[in-house]
């Protein structure tokens, strides 16, 4: 069966430190991978997605980067922290060929405090 | 940004009544999603609609999509109290979207 982990759950990080959450994918192959952002008591804000390794959308330009160097491998980045980069972030899978009928599968989280 | 928006953004029921949570949406859509929150936790996917149904039940869930009003609602049948989580709608653009836009999301709180 097919698993995601996110690691680590929470994070606390001060302002202009480097940021690295990493989510991986088992027991799939070529997963469209997300990440998502989530505000306190908000929606979900999409920030990147990909479909292949090395295959990076971006939909806000912002502090944050993603990266996809294997094929079941996310990680989110950042340089330097802000304290707007606080929230719980999201990662989610699709299996590929699936067009628009099916749901994500979500990680547990992380949930990342800027001081 | 965001694609909808749920409504009412908080509600309060006892076990066994029914919720009705709505959500509203801007563009047109493939289809539509429901997705369960519970406190600090993931989401997890209920059910989808396809933009060409109209209604759809799963368990005590049942979904509903009018395209021409560009919303949907999700209603609860007989809640229980482990019911209690946030729940949003999620919007997907085209068959061959890669991405689902999320609503605000809709808080419910179930009391035994």
């Amino acid at each position: 069966s097919q698993t995601i982990h996110q690691w680590p759950a929470t994070l606390v990080q001060p302002v202009g430190s480097p940021l690295s959450l990493e989510c991986t994918v088992e027991g799939t192959s070529n997963p469209n991978l997300y990440w998502y952002r989530q505000a306190a008591g908000r929606g979900l804000q999409l920030l990147f997605y990909s479909v292949g390794i090395g295959q990076i959308s971006s939909e806000v330009p912002q502090n944050l980067s993603a990266s996809r160097p294997q094929d079941r491998q996310f990680i989110l980045s950042s340089k330097k922290l802000l304290l707007s980069d606080s929230g719980f972030y999201l990662c989610a899978w699709r299996a590929p060929g699936q067009g628009g009928n099916y749901g994500y599968t979500f990680g547990s989280g992380t949930r990342l405090t800027v001081v | 940004s965001q694609q909808g928006e749920e409504d009412p953004q908080a509600l309060s029921i006892q076990e066994g009544e029914n919720a009705t949570m709505n959500c509203s949406y801007k563009t047109s859509i493939n289809n539509l999603q429901w997705y369960r929150q519970n406190s600090g936790r993931g989401l997890v996917h209920l059910i989808l609609i396809r933009s060409n149904e109209r209604e759809k039940h799963s368990g005590r869930l049942r979904v509903t999509l009018d395209t021409s009003k560009k919303s949907s609602s999700l209603l609860i049948t007989a809640s229980r109290a482990a019911d209690t989580a946030s729940y949003f709608c999620a919007t997907g653009r085209s068959y061959n979207t890669d991405k689902l836009i999320f609503g605000t999301g809709t808080r419910l709180q179930v009391f035994p």
